[in-house]
C-alpha cells in the first residue's frame, strides 16, 4: 500500500526567502509524483509532476522538486516566496491511473 | 477548455436526509475521480470512474456510491447523512487514466447539520 508523509503541518517564512516542504512516500511499485497547491475555498491546482526521466522537476510560479528514490523523498523548493505563495500544500503519491494518496498537507505562510 | 466543474458549491443538509453531488469533467476526459476532504482525515478517495464503470474504490461505507454516464458527467450520491458527512467534496478528471494527471474542480461544500 502506498502512503505519504508530509514532515511539516506548518512552515512559516519571510518574504524572500527560500523555502523547502518535505514529502517522503512509500510504496511497492513504481509511482508517480505530484504537488498540488490548495488556497482557501478552492479545489486543488497541480504544481508540479514527477513521471519519469530527470529527478529534478520545474513547475509552476517558481517552484521545482527532486525525485530521490533511495531516500523516497520528493521535496519543493522555492529559492524566494511571495505573500501570494500562501496557502496548503499537498504532496500526493499515485500507484494507480485515477487514484492518489495525499499527504496531509503543509501549510505555508509568508509573512511580510 | 473550460475546467472541471461541479454543483452545487455549497449544500446544507440535515442528518438522515441524502444529497446528489454533480461533476462535469473537462471535455475529452474520460476518467473521474471524488475525494472527501476534513480537516481531521485530510483528502481521501472515495471512488474513480472511467467510461462509465467504477474501476477504484476507497474505503468508505455503502451509503456513499456513485456514477458516470456516457457524457463523463459523474454524481455522487450519499445516503442516511451523517454529522461526520460534513466535509469539501472534490471531483477530478484525467485526460487518459493511465497519464494519471489529474484536474480538480472546486469542489462542493457540504455542511449536515
Amino acid at each position: 500500500a502506498q502512503s505519504v508523509t508530509q514532515l511539516d503541518s506548518q512552515v512559516p517564512v519571510f518574504e524572500e526567502a527560500p523555502v523547502e516542504l518535505r514529502c517522503n512516500y512509500s510504496s511497492s511499485v513504481s509511482v508517480y509524483l505530484f504537488w498540488y497547491v490548495q488556497y482557501p475555498n478552492q479545489g486543488l491546482q497541480l504544481l508540479l509532476k514527477y513521471l519519469s526521466g530527470s529527478t529534478l522537476v520545474k513547475g509552476i510560479n517558481g517552484f521545482e522538486a527532486e525525485f530521490n528514490k533511495s531516500q523516497t523523498s520528493f521535496h519543493l523548493r522555492k529559492p524566494s516566496v511571495h505573500i501570494s505563495d500562501t496557502a496548503e500544500y499537498f504532496c500526493a503519491v499515485s500507484e494507480n491511473a485515477g487514484k492518489s494518496t495525499f499527504g496531509d498537507g503543509t501549510t505555508l505562510t509568508v509573512k511580510p | 477548455k473550460a475546467g472541471v466543474t461541479q454543483t452545487p458549491r455549497y449544500l446544507i443538509k440535515t442528518r438522515g436526509q441524502q444529497v446528489t453531488l454533480s461533476c462535469s469533467p473537462i471535455s475529452g476526459h474520460r476518467s473521474v475521480s471524488w475525494y472527501q476532504q476534513t480537516p481531521g482525515q485530510g483528502l481521501q478517495f472515495l471512488f474513480e470512474y472511467f467510461s462509465e464503470t467504477q474501476r477504484n474504490k476507497g474505503n468508505f461505507p455503502g451509503r456513499f456510491s456513485g456514477r458516470q454516464f456516457s457524457n463523463s458527467r459523474s454524481e455522487m450520491n450519499v445516503s442516511t447523512l451523517e454529522l461526520g458527512d460534513s466535509a469539501l467534496y472534490l471531483c477530478a478528471s484525467s485526460f487518459q487514466a493511465d497519464l494519471y494527471e489529474q484536474y480538480f474542480g472546486p469542489g462542493t461544500r457540504l455542511t449536515v447539520t
